[in-house]
C-alpha cells in the first residue's frame, strides 16, 4: 500500500459553502478510499472509487480520480457543522486491505 | 448491525506498566486490524489478522506489543512495558468477505495515556 497525501492541511469555510480537498499518491492504484474522523462518530468510510471510475457521487459528496495526475478530490456540497472532521485518503495498491493514512485535511464548517 | 466493540475507552497507566485493549469485530468479518493513532497523525496499522492468522506485522514493535487472535474473533493487544511514545488512541477494524472487504469499519479507540 501507500501513503495519499492530502491537501490542503486545514480548511475553514462557512456553513452552505463547498469545500474541496485533494488527495495525491506516486504510483498506480486499484482504488482509493475516503475516510473521515471526527470525535462524535469515529473513523468512517465515506467513498470507494476505483481505478477505472472517474466520479463518483453520494449524497452531497463528489470524488474525482484522475489517474494520469496521481491525484483525487473530495467535494463536500452545502456543507454542515456537521462536516466538521478530519478527512483522510487512502490509496490502494496490489493485492490485500491494508490501508496507510497520511495526515488528512481538517475541516471546520462555522455557523 | 452491531458496529466494533472496544474496551477499555480510556486509560492511563505509568511508563514500564503492562496494559492490553480489546476487541470484538462485526460479526462475520475475517479481517480484523489493529491501528494507533498518535495525536495529529493518521492511523498507522500495526497489525492485521485474516481470521486468527496473522497477515501483516511490518510495523507492530514486536519487543514490547503483541496481539492475538485466537479464536478468530476478537482479539487482544497488549503493550508490556509502556513507553510514553505510546500515548495514542488503538483502534481496531474489521472487514468482510469479498467486494466488501475494502471497507474498514472502525471501533470508537481505546484512548492510552501514558505517565
Amino acid at each position: 500500500s501507500q501513503q495519499g497525501e492530502e491537501d490542503p492541511q486545514a480548511l475553514s469555510i462557512q456553513e452552505g459553502e463547498n469545500a474541496t480537498m485533494n488527495c495525491s499518491y506516486k504510483t498506480s492504484i486499484n482504488n482509493l478510499q475516503w475516510y473521515r474522523q471526527n470525535s462524535g462518530r469515529g473513523l468512517v468510510h465515506l467513498i470507494l472509487i476505483r481505478s477505472n471510475e472517474r466520479e463518483k457521487h453520494s449524497g452531497r459528496l463528489r470524488v474525482t480520480l484522475d489517474t494520469s495526475k496521481k491525484s483525487s478530490s473530495l467535494l463536500i456540497t452545502a456543507s454542515r457543522a456537521a462536516d466538521t472532521a478530519s478527512y483522510f485518503c487512502a490509496p490502494r495498491t496490489g493485492g490485500g486491505n491494508k490501508l496507510t493514512f497520511g495526515t488528512g485535511t481538517q475541516l471546520k464548517v462555522e455557523l | 448491525e452491531a458496529g466494533v466493540a472496544q474496551s477499555p475507552r480510556y486509560k492511563i497507566i505509568e511508563k514500564r506498566q503492562s496494559v492490553a485493549f480489546w476487541c470484538n469485530p462485526i460479526s462475520g468479518h475475517a479481517t480484523l486490524y489493529w491501528y494507533q493513532q498518535i495525536l495529529g497523525q493518521g492511523p498507522k496499522l500495526l497489525i492485521q489478522f485474516q481470521n486468527n492468522g496473522v497477515v501483516d506485522d511490518s510495523q507492530l514493535p514486536k519487543d514490547r506489543f503483541s496481539a492475538e487472535r485466537l479464536k478468530g474473533v476478537d482479539s487482544t493487544l497488549k503493550i508490556q512495558p509502556a513507553k510514553l511514545e505510546d500515548s495514542a488512541v488503538y483502534l481496531c477494524a474489521s472487514s468482510g468477505p469479498g467486494q466488501s472487504s475494502y471497507e474498514q469499519y472502525f471501533g470508537p479507540g481505546t484512548r492510552l495515556t501514558v505517565t
